[in-house]
């Protein structure tokens, strides 16, 4: 099936600083999405971007699927950005079927 | 108005018993989905219907049976819980894809942190 690996796998900063995580997958893909799970256990919906690219306040993604990776953005980091963010992939020919998740970034922001 | 609702959040229980997590989203989706997250935050899907149709059962022990009454709701019952068991299970939704315009994201509950005793 297909792999996803995220990196770094662990991130710490001061807040204010902006940092780039990236997600790899090894197949084409119908859906990626980013998630950041908070410290609450949430899992909150950042970004749908199978392609292309998209941006949200101090968030942003971009997506190229020729070359089977995705990246997100994150500007300005606050202390409210820390946990985890996880990258999750549906292959393609696999509508419906299971997004398969990357083992996610650690990220820690520092007052 | 949540979208992907699980009950109960919590759930503290004892080797043996058999307990249910209760799953419903609002979203009109065709599709519903249980993950379960390890202690080291690896989310990997158990099951996943569409349409009320079992599409995929992952190498999951036969204790764990999801039930689909209707496309807005997928329930997981556990028989004969053990230690291992003890994890946080998400239930998610997403509407299939078809034509140009289609919309796949996926959205999650809150989780049911389950303890086994």
């Amino acid at each position: 099936g297909i792999q996803v690996e995220q990196s770094p796998p662990d991130l710490i900063l001061q807040e204010g600083a902006n940092s780039t995580l990236r997600c790899n997958f090894s197949d084409s893909v119908n859906n990626l999405q980013w998630f950041h799970q908070n410290p609450w256990g949430q899992l909150i919906n950042l970004f749908y971007i199978p392609s292309g690219t998209k941006q949200n306040g101090r968030l942003s993604a971009t997506t190229v699927a020729t070359e089977r990776y995705s990246s997100l953005y994150i500007s300005s980091s606050q202390t409210t950005d820390s946990g985890v963010y996880f990258c999750a992939v549906e292959a393609v020919g696999n509508y419906g079927q299971n997004f398969v998740f990357g083992p996610g970034t650690r990220l820690s922001v520092l007052p | 108005d949540t979208a992907v609702s699980q009950t109960p959040k919590y759930l503290v229980t004892q080797m043996g018993n058999d307990k249910s997590i209760k799953c419903e989203q609002n979203l009109g989706h065709d599709t519903m989905y249980w993950y379960k997250q390890d202690s080291k935050k690896f989310l990997k899907i158990m099951f996943s219907y569409n349409n009320k149709e079992l599409i995929i059962n992952e190498t999951v022990p036969n204790r764990f049976s999801p039930k689909s009454p209707d496309k807005a709701h997928l329930n997981l019952h556990i028989n004969s819980l053990e230690l291992g068991d003890s994890a946080v299970y998400f239930c998610a939704s997403s509407q299939t894809g078809t034509g140009f315009f289609r919309n796949t994201e996926a959205f999650f509950g809150q989780g049911t942190r389950l303890t086994v005793v």
